[in-house]
């Protein structure tokens, strides 16, 4: 199975801030990184595809970035509904694995 | 909009099976080259990718459940299903079922259920 590690697993920011997230896969696996938002008890919410590209509905705040085996989601300015868990997931081969998450926490 | 809604019993005993049943609504669960996903999430941790299966009745599991895991569908109910025998206190989580959707050979997950508890309990 394909590993993914996020960095940091977790994270104390303000709103406003400009925060960036990383996930580093085992291997190489193209552009196939996801980005998905879970706020408390509620199901995860797709928010960047193929590393890049922004879901409908998605604020252009988001953004990410990176190819082969590094990757990066970036918040241009923390909004107070960003505050959530992150998690990276790779679609390059089965299975499909996830990132243990990145939790952004307020300062 | 497609929706998805998991239904099923909140509590499974150790030893027995877990089975889930996952309703599409908003549109036919035939409708385009979609697979259906199950995937859990322990409380506080992080997400475990169970299997999918296609409306043709195609199937891929993850290794690490595949001696245990049956996913099925009814594209006449438009719902899909997912049996987890010989259950432990480790497969207690939250459940959720998913589209996987993509295009030009990337998938994504999109979109989800709200998610079901069972608990594996005596």
């Amino acid at each position: 199975d394909i590993q993914l590690t996020q960095s940091p697993s977790s994270l104390s920011a303000s709103v406003g801030d400009r925060v960036t997230i990383t996930c580093r896969a085992s291997q190489s696996i193209s552009n196939n990184l996801n980005w998905y938002k879970q706020q408390p008890g509620k199901a995860p919410k797709l928010l960047i595809y193929a590393a890049s590209t922004l879901q409908r509905g998605v604020p252009s705040r988001f953004s990410g970035y990176g190819s082969r085996t590094d990757f990066s989601l970036t918040v241009s300015s923390l909004q107070p509904e960003d505050f959530a868990t992150y998690y990276c997931q790779q679609s390059y081969s089965s299975p499909p694995t996830f990132g243990q998450g990145t939790k952004l926490e307020f300062k | 909009q497609v929706q998805l809604q998991e239904s099923g019993p909140g509590l499974v005993r150790p030893s027995q099976t877990l089975s889930l049943t996952c309703t599409v609504s908003g549109a036919s669960i035939n409708s385009g080259s979609y697979y259906w996903s199950w995937i859990r999430q322990p409380a506080g941790k992080g997400l475990e990718w169970i299997g999918h299966i296609y409306t043709s009745g195609m199937t891929n599991y993850n290794p690490s459940l595949k001696r245990r895991v049956t996913i099925s569908v009814d594209t006449s109910r438009n719902h899909f299903s997912l049996q987890l025998n010989s259950v432990t206190a480790a497969d207690t989580a939250v459940y959720f079922c998913v589209r996987d959707s993509g295009w030009s050979g990337h998938t994504w997950f999109d979109p989800w259920g709200q998610g079901t508890l069972v608990t594996v309990s005596s």
